[in-house]
């Protein structure tokens, strides 16, 4: 099946720490995303990358960092420098020149 | 202004009826309109694409787009209440391969 996965779907971190959100899709896309989304509001990008080995911040990219050293893959890590991480996070992908974004099912990240 | 705007909701529709949703953007050079469907706890599912003005039609959802006035809409016809959830309208940046969502509408849709 063709397809974006992310895990974990929960991760609960305590304050202080880094984490890592894995997203993978095998759907050939060269575009891959990270969206932050809080409770009842829209998404907000954090990240962005158009091509393996290069990638742009988004429009909240403090307190984040990603790599992109595969096509496949393009993990976010949420570092303790962002002072409010708890939220959903949500991975998309693109084929190159098109706008339609799909997305994967999510990871829910509570800091305790 | 926020660069892509909706009506928070609740929208409540009874079944059966046509909901009615509407969403506007500020950016005069975009070219794509999405509406995405958000069931609670889950993540986007897209649901419609756009990119001319006029009517597009998909089953029970038809998107409208007027790009000289800024706005697009999606109807829902025959709703039922596998409906019920929220609708994120996403436009794309003139500037970029990327996506401006608004903050969703939410549908309530009553037996």
């Amino acid at each position: 099946d063709g397809g974006i996965t992310q895990s974990p779907k929960y991760l609960f971190r305590k304050e202080g720490q880094n984490v890592t959100l894995s997203c993978e899709q095998n759907l050939n896309h060269d575009a891959m995303y990270w969206y932050r989304q809080d409770p009842g509001q829209g998404l907000r990008l954090i990240y962005y990358s158009q091509i393996v080995n290069d990638f742009q911040k988004g429009d909240i990219a403090e307190g984040y960092s990603v790599s992109r050293e595969k096509k496949e893959s393009f993990p976010l890590t949420v570092t303790s420098a962002q002072k409010n991480p708890t939220a959903f996070y949500l991975c998309a992908s693109s084929n190159r020149g098109q706008n339609e974004q799909f997305f994967g099912p999510g990871t829910r990240l509570t800091v305790l | 202004q926020k660069e892509v705007e909706q009506n928070s909701g609740p929208l409540s529709v009874p079944e059966g009826a046509i909901a009615s949703l509407n969403c506007t953007y500020s950016d005069r050079g975009s070219q794509s309109f999405f509406w995405y469907r958000q069931y609670s706890g889950k993540s986007p599912e897209l649901i419609m694409s756009i990119y001319s003005n006029g009517d597009k039609e998909d089953g029970r959802f038809t998107a409208q787009l007027n790009k000289a006035s800024q706005y697009v809409s999606l109807l829902i016809r025959d709703s039922q209440p596998s409906d019920s959830a929220t609708y994120l309208c996403a436009v794309n940046r003139a500037a970029g391969n990327k996506l401006t969502f608004g903050g969703g509408t939410r549908v309530l849709v009553k037996p």
